[in-house]
């Protein structure tokens, strides 16, 4: 159980586009997901937090405007990276917390997402 | 802010040697404390977590982490590492509404 997965895998994409990336709980309802950035041998970088039906809260020296986060449902949130540049490039992975919204609760992570903006 | 902190960036081992992967973290309330692993070209799994009881945790594969309150730590350790155990390692602490990651720990182990 505890499934999350991430849709595409891999794009890539011209300067100026936008790009849309899935994330879903297959096998529970999640309140709450989470966006992460991961550079080549670093670490992950929270950069918002979604809760299902109202605004994400994001973390600080992320552009809202430029990262557009929808949790709609319970089991699918997406981060729309606006009008993405070539340092828009990155691996994006979202995951998932299982149960009723406590901050206790375990993380489920999805595969990744890498953008690759030419 | 809650900050965590792996010592080694890189560890290299042979095959059934022991493994003890530090992680500490800064934050003064209760903590959950969790490991992670990522095997290449994989994505983070779930290795073991701590809320509560039992400071001596047990998770998948083999490898457990003690919680020690006193000195923040929560050490991630197997007795004999094996080749497939080659991947990065994540200690991550979650502390209010948000999970924050360590450095991460490469590890690699020779057949």
């Amino acid at each position: 159980g505890a499934v999350v997965s991430q849709h595409p895998s891999w794009v890539i994409c011209k300067s100026g586009t936008s790009v849309k990336i899935e994330c879903r709980s297959l096998d529970f309802q999640a309140t709450t997901m989470f966006w992460y950035r991961q550079f080549p041998k670093q670490s992950l970088m929270l950069m918002a937090t979604s809760n299902e039906g109202s605004k994400a809260t994001y973390e600080q020296g992320v552009e809202k405007d430029k990262f557009l986060i929808n949790h709609a449902s319970l089991t699918l949130s997406t981060l729309t990276v606006t009008s993405a540049h070539p340092e828009d490039s990155s691996f994006y992975i979202c995951s998932a917390r299982e149960g009723g919204g406590l901050s206790t609760d375990t993380q489920y992570f999805g595969p990744g997402t890498r953008l690759t903006v030419l | 802010a809650q900050s965590v902190s792996q010592h080694n960036h890189h560890v290299i081992l042979s095959e059934a040697a022991s493994l003890e992967l530090g992680c500490n973290y800064s934050y003064g309330g209760t903590v959950n404390l969790f490991w992670y692993v990522q095997y290449p070209g994989q994505h983070l799994q779930l290795l073991l977590k701590y809320f509560s009881g039992d400071p001596l945790v047990k998770g998948i594969k083999g490898f457990e982490a003690e919680f020690i309150k006193s000195k923040f730590s929560f050490n991630l350790r197997k007795p004999s590492v094996q080749w497939s155990d080659t991947a990065e390692y994540f200690c991550a602490v979650n502390a209010g509404n948000m999970l924050t990651f360590g450095g991460g720990t490469r590890l690699m182990v020779k057949p």
